[in-house]
């Protein structure tokens, strides 16, 4: 099946930095990318869509200017949490979706993000 | 909220007993799939089926599908405890890849 990686796979920070989690497709070319955040004993929640080239979608309720999404290319996207806070620890998880999309969408190990 | 719902929020049963989940949905879909999730690990893939699909077998994984009621369940039969994890469903809206997952059933299964 097609392989997504993250990295890092967890990170401890200081409230007020940036953080940037890497989402990369590996033997596949993936034209969408998708970001969820996840709490403790709490389902996946979609935070914003990324196609290729173009600007992220976000969900409502996800402020675009704290979660910074790049999708630069077919097999990479980004998700910068910037100024991090506690509140914004969580476990976040990318998806990539393929050209046809029928195949479902496969999913990256997760991030684990522990802001002090 | 588009969130889909699963029930029971939690399950638990002894090894051999089979475990039932079911998962309800509001919109027209593409796909349905149904995940594992171990707790604080990743997403583990368990089946995806079709809105043309009735139903779908993969080991002692059973998935039925009912777009009539916008409904799911997933049958996991002689269950053992490395079963143990939370199960969500998720699914896709026509004319979007986008899932969207529901709430998760926790199943725990006692040896």
């Amino acid at each position: 099946g097609a392989v997504v990686s993250q990295h890092p796979s967890r990170v401890i920070c200081k409230s007020g930095t940036s953080v940037k989690i890497e989402c990369r497709s590996l033997d596949f070319q993936a034209t969408t990318m998708f970001w969820y955040r996840q709490f403790p004993k709490q389902s996946l929640m979609l935070m914003a869509t990324s196609n290729e080239g173009s600007k992220a979608t976000y969900e409502q309720g996800v402020e675009k200017d704290k979660f910074l999404i790049n999708h630069a290319s077919l097999t990479l996207s980004t998700l910068t949490v910037t100024s991090a806070h506690p509140e914004d620890s969580s476990f976040y998880i990318c998806s990539a979706t393929g050209t046809s999309g029928s195949r479902g969408q496969f999913f990256g190990p997760g991030t684990r993000l522990t802001v002090l | 909220s588009q969130q889909g719902e699963e029930d029971p929020q939690a399950l638990s049963i002894q090894e051999g007993e089979n475990a039932t989940m079911n998962c309800s949905y509001k919109t027209s879909i593409n796909n349905l799939q149904w995940y594992r999730q171990n707790s604080g690990r990743g997403l583990v893939h368990l089946i995806l089926i079709r809105s043309n699909e009735r139903e779908k077998h993969s080991g002692r994984l059973r998935v039925t599908l009912d777009t009539s009621k916008k409904s799911s369940s997933l049958l996991i039969t002689a269950s053992r405890a490395a079963d143990t994890a939370s199960y969500f469903c998720a699914t896709d809206r026509v004319g979007t890849y986008k899932y969207i997952f529901g709430t998760g059933t926790r199943l725990k299964v006692l040896a």
